[in-house]
C-alpha cells in the first residue's frame, strides 16, 4: 500500500453523534479525496482536498466536513450521523490532478 | 459533476474467453479518464490513466483504447482467467484535473 492509514478501519455509532475519519499519508501528495461505497452506487465523491487548507466539494458532500491543516492528514466529519451515511468509506491520494489514485483499506461506518 | 456510465453492470465469462467493457464519459471538456481493478475485500487499483485520443495502454492481457471525441473507452481482458474475476472501475477526471468521479463499475466472474 502506498502509505495510507485510514482511521479508525470499524466504527459503529449512534444516529445524530458527530463522527470523525482520519485519513493520514506519508507520500506527501498534494490531493486527497474521500470516496464512499454504496451498493449499487460504485465509489461517490464526498470532498477532495488539492493542498493544505484547499477543498471541495464532491458528488455527495451534504452532511459531510473535511479539514485539511496538514499534508499529511485529511480528516472526514459527519456533523450529525444518520443512517443512511452507513457505508465503507474510502479515502485516496495522487500525486498531481490526473495521476493514479492510490486508495487506503477504507473505514467501515454503521450508524445505528 | 461529471456523467460516468459503464456497461454491462456484470458479466460471466468462462476461462479463456475473451471479453471488453465499455466506459463513457463527457465528451466535452475532456481531462482523463483511468481504470482501476478492485477485488473483492480489497482496494481499488490503479490500471491505467489515458489523456490523449487514440491511446492505447496495455498491462499484460488487459488493454484498454480511448476515444475522447465521442466520449467512451473499452477495457479489453484476452484470455480471461480466474484471477481477473473483480469489479472494473473506469473514472473521468473533471476539467481542472482535480476531481476523479467513477461509473458504478463492471463485475466481471471468470468460471474455471
Amino acid at each position: 500500500d502506498a502509505g495510507i492509514t485510514q482511521s479508525p478501519r470499524h466504527k459503529v455509532t449512534e444516529t445524530g453523534t458527530p463522527v470523525t475519519l482520519r485519513c493520514h499519508q506519508t507520500e506527501n501528495h498534494r490531493y486527497m479525496y474521500w470516496y464512499r461505497q454504496d451498493p449499487g452506487h460504485g465509489l461517490r465523491l464526498i470532498h477532495y482536498s488539492y493542498g493544505v487548507k484547499d477543498t471541495d466539494k464532491g458528488e455527495v458532500s451534504d452532511g459531510y466536513s473535511v479539514s485539511r491543516s496538514k499534508t499529511e492528514d485529511f480528516l472526514l466529519t459527519l456533523e450529525s450521523a444518520t443512517s443512511s451515511q452507513t457505508s465503507v468509506y474510502f479515502c485516496a491520494i495522487s500525486e498531481e490532478g490526473g495521476s493514479p489514485l492510490h486508495f487506503g483499506n477504507g473505514t467501515r461506518l454503521t450508524v445505528t | 459533476i461529471l456523467n460516468v456510465e459503464q456497461s454491462p453492470q456484470s458479466l460471466h465469462v468462462q476461462e479463456g474467453d475473451s471479453t471488453n467493457f465499455t466506459c463513457s464519459f463527457p465528451s466535452s471538456n475532456f481531462y482523463a479518464l483511468h481504470w482501476y481493478r478492485w477485488e473483492t475485500a480489497k482496494s481499488p487499483e490503479a490500471l491505467f490513466v489515458m489523456t490523449l485520443n487514440g491511446d492505447e495502454k496495455k498491462k499484460g492481457r488487459i488493454s484498454a483504447t480511448l476515444n475522447t471525441k465521442e466520449g467512451y473507452s473499452y477495457l479489453y481482458i484476452k484470455g480471461s482467467q480466474p484471477e481477473d474475476s473483480a469489479t472494473y472501475l473506469c473514472a473521468a477526471a473533471n476539467q481542472a484535473g482535480t476531481a476523479l468521479i467513477f461509473g458504478k463499475g463492471t463485475t466481471l466472474s471468470v468460471s474455471s
